[in-house]
């Protein structure tokens, strides 16, 4: 079946540091990409998304690339911020056939002054 | 409010007593989506909604658990002789659909009702 690996956590890292979480995904079909994302106290919020290959989605500084030959989409920060303490999922749903979006256990990121 | 509303936030309730937990989607929201999130564990999904039917329920995890949608809208999750180990977090999302019957994977998440069997 579909599923999602996302390194394991909890990740802490100092503000301005680089940021890299890793994610790969085996799928039966072509998958959309996503990363989510869970503040403390709040709901999961849509980061970003890439639908396919070489597409790269961005938001807030955060960036991820289909990358087909790796069945990868690792999220990548240049300078993290306290701010961005939170909880971070990938997920995929795959294009023209099922719509249940699969998630991975979501990785921790804790960011220190 | 815009986003989408569950309820309770929060409930206790003893091993063996039945549970009804809510989830009011964004108007328009073709699709509804439960998922549960277990401490240390990631989203797990149970069972989704096009309009009023459920075409993919295999998430539920026994028949203790049961889910309806009326009117295209409202959604309510129910749990009948819960069990210690159906204690976690119970998610709703909802979602648009997109032009040719598909889902683009853009989901609208509650804050979830958190859900303690004593």
């Amino acid at each position: 079946g579909d599923s999602v690996t996302q390194m394991e956590g909890p990740v802490t890292l100092s503000e301005e540091a680089f940021l890299t979480i890793n994610c790969t995904y085996t799928a039966t079909g072509y998958p959309s990409l996503f990363w989510y994302v869970q503040y403390p106290g709040e709901g999961l919020q849509l980061l970003l998304k890439a639908t396919k290959a070489d597409d790269k989605g961005s938001n807030k500084g955060f960036e991820a690339t289909y990358r087909k030959e790796t069945t990868s989409f690792h999220l990548e920060k240049g300078s993290v911020q306290v701010s961005d303490s939170a909880v971070y999922f990938c997920a995929l749903i795959l294009t023209g056939g099922g719509n249940k979006l699969t998630f991975g256990t979501g990785t921790q990121l804790k960011v220190e002054l | 409010g815009a986003g989408v509303s569950q309820s309770p936030s929060n409930k206790v309730t003893e091993k063996g007593k039945d549970v009804e937990l809510r989830c009011d989607p964004i108007s328009g929201h073709t699709a509804l989506y439960w998922y549960r999130q277990s401490l240390g564990q990631g989203l797990e999904f149970l069972i989704y909604f096009q309009g009023n039917s459920a075409p993919d329920k295999s998430g539920l995890p026994s028949d203790r658990f049961s889910a309806e949608r009326t009117g295209g809208s409202v959604s309510t999750l129910t749990i009948q002789r819960t069990q210690q180990e159906d204690s976690a977090v119970y998610l709703c999302a909802s979602s648009p659909w997109a032009s040719g019957g598909r889902n683009t994977g853009e989901l609208f998440f509650g804050e979830g009702s958190r859900l303690t069997v004593l």
